[in-house]
């Protein structure tokens, strides 16, 4: 167990709703990033947030966005949702200028109807 | 841009046939190698973090190592229990982010 937990396990959206899923980061972590993983491929970064604001983007457009709170707990909301969006959204949590091993929770599974 | 690459995609091995997972990279200053083990459904659970060329980890069945330009997860007498799939990643000098490779699917039969 890594201490990073995340809410809900399973979703169930349609075409063009929002969705926000929330996630705890392991004690003392201060940075937080969020991961997509289609089936059967590896993770692609989404963003990183460190002390509450954003501070690396992937190949994603903006209505994918985040936030971190200051007990270092993270939403990350999708818009407009797709079809395509329909994955294993992961989150992860480090200490930006110690360890670089990032720790990653069990994941909400999102299915867009 | 970064790349990591895997091979082989999907691997079968009979349980004590020893076998290596390889993970090939370019990156543009490597700030770490990272391996992960994902059972399906699952967050990735992390195994081994590497830094430099030369360095090697291990932990009990599971041996990885790291050149300039690949790394090697070896396991030794696998059991049915290690069959998850291994996902390698790179974190880079000059992103936030760690860069994956699709991952090996082993499966171990006993």
């Amino acid at each position: 167990e890594t201490g990073v937990t995340q809410s809900p396990t399973h979703l169930i959206k349609t075409r063009g709703q929002q969705v926000t899923l929330r996630c705890s980061s392991q004690s003392g972590h201060n940075t937080v990033s969020w991961y997509q993983q289609a089936l059967g491929q590896g993770p692609q970064f989404i963003f990183q947030y460190y002390r509450e604001e954003e501070n690396g983007r992937g190949n994603f457009p903006p209505r994918f966005s985040g936030l971190q709170f200051p007990n270092y707990s993270s939403e990350l909301n999708v818009n407009a949702l797709e079809l395509d969006d329909s994955a294993l959204y992961l989150c992860a949590s480090r200490i930006t200028g110690e360890e670089e091993t990032q720790y990653f929770g069990p994941g909400t599974r999102l299915l867009v109807l | 841009e970064d790349q990591v690459t895997q091979s082989p995609e999907a691997l079968r091995l009979q349980e004590g046939e020893s076998s290596s997972l390889n993970c090939s990279y370019t990156v543009s200053g490597l700030r770490g190698l990272f391996w992960y083990r994902q059972d399906p459904g699952k967050g990735p659970e992390f195994l081994f973090t590497l830094y430099s060329a030369g360095e090697e980890k291990e932990k009990e069945r599971l041996k990885a190592t790291l050149t300039k330009k690949e790394s090697f997860l070896h396991i030794t007498a696998p059991k049915p229990e290690d069959s998850a799939t291994y996902l390698c990643a790179v974190g880079n000098n000059y992103g936030q982010n760690f860069v994956f490779g699709p991952g090996t699917r082993l499966s171990v039969l006993p």
